[in-house]
């Protein structure tokens, strides 16, 4: 069974300038998160989609970062324009959930966003 | 903030058990505890979880104590692929609004 898949692996932008982030998640998994780590700290979780709604996004800085989840499956999460201070780890992870239960997370491998 | 507290970090030799402790003395009746670990450069991974009995799977044994303040993960016989950072984290499972806060971690190195 393919994990969750997210590209690109790597990317270095500079400062002021847009990015994108891309994440599959494990088939049938119905509920995505989008995480941030910084260096030396744990995930923090920034949104968490149930199907196509954005059910917690209390943690997304958003005026400069935005995230989408057309037809429930593949998702999307931009920041423009990009900081300094964004520099990070972006992890994409999936679960499935219904009727209130939510099973485990699933993690990709991230992608690491180095802002200069 | 998370509501665990792990050593920074321990080591292990090859082949021995790697016991990794955490302290939870405020998790809720319907919290359980989670055990993730993340490897150099890649995402976490699961590893176990319980409510108040102890649990066994192919990676690693999870004891939680009677009072269930506290736990420790046991990888019986630790290998040099098991060195990473190793998450205790407590969450209510089941519920929609499940949601994992990491803290920072115990960094395990298994040395040869």
């Amino acid at each position: 069974e393919a994990g969750v898949v997210q590209s690109p692996r790597y990317k270095i932008i500079e400062k002021k300038q847009p990015v994108a982030f891309w994440c599959n998640p494990i088939s049938g998994h119905n509920t995505l998160y989008w995480y941030r780590q910084n260096l030396g700290q744990g995930p923090e979780l920034l949104i968490r989609y149930e199907n196509e709604e954005a059910v917690d996004d209390s943690q997304l800085p958003k005026d400069r970062f935005s995230a989408e989840r057309l037809k429930g499956v593949d998702s999307t999460l931009k920041i423009q324009p990009a900081e300094l201070g964004d520099s990070a780890v972006y992890l994409c992870a999936s679960s499935f959930a219904f009727s209130g239960w939510t099973d485990t997370q699933y993690f990709g491998p991230g992608t690491r966003l180095t802002v200069l | 903030d998370a509501k665990t507290t792990q050593p920074p970090s321990m080591d292990c030799a090859e082949g021995r058990a790697a016991n990794l402790p955490c302290n939870h003395s405020t998790i809720s009746g319907n919290e359980y505890v989670y055990w993730y670990r993340q490897i150099h450069s890649q995402g976490p991974q699961y590893i176990i979880h319980g409510l108040k009995n102890n649990e066994t799977n192919e990676m690693a044994s999870l004891i939680i104590t009677e009072d269930r303040k506290s736990s420790t993960l046991i990888l019986p016989h630790a290998t040099l692929r098991d060195t990473a950072v190793y998450y205790c984290i407590v969450s209510v499972a089941g519920d929609s609004s499940y949601k994992l806060i990491f803290g920072s971690g115990t960094r395990l190195l298994v040395r040869p």
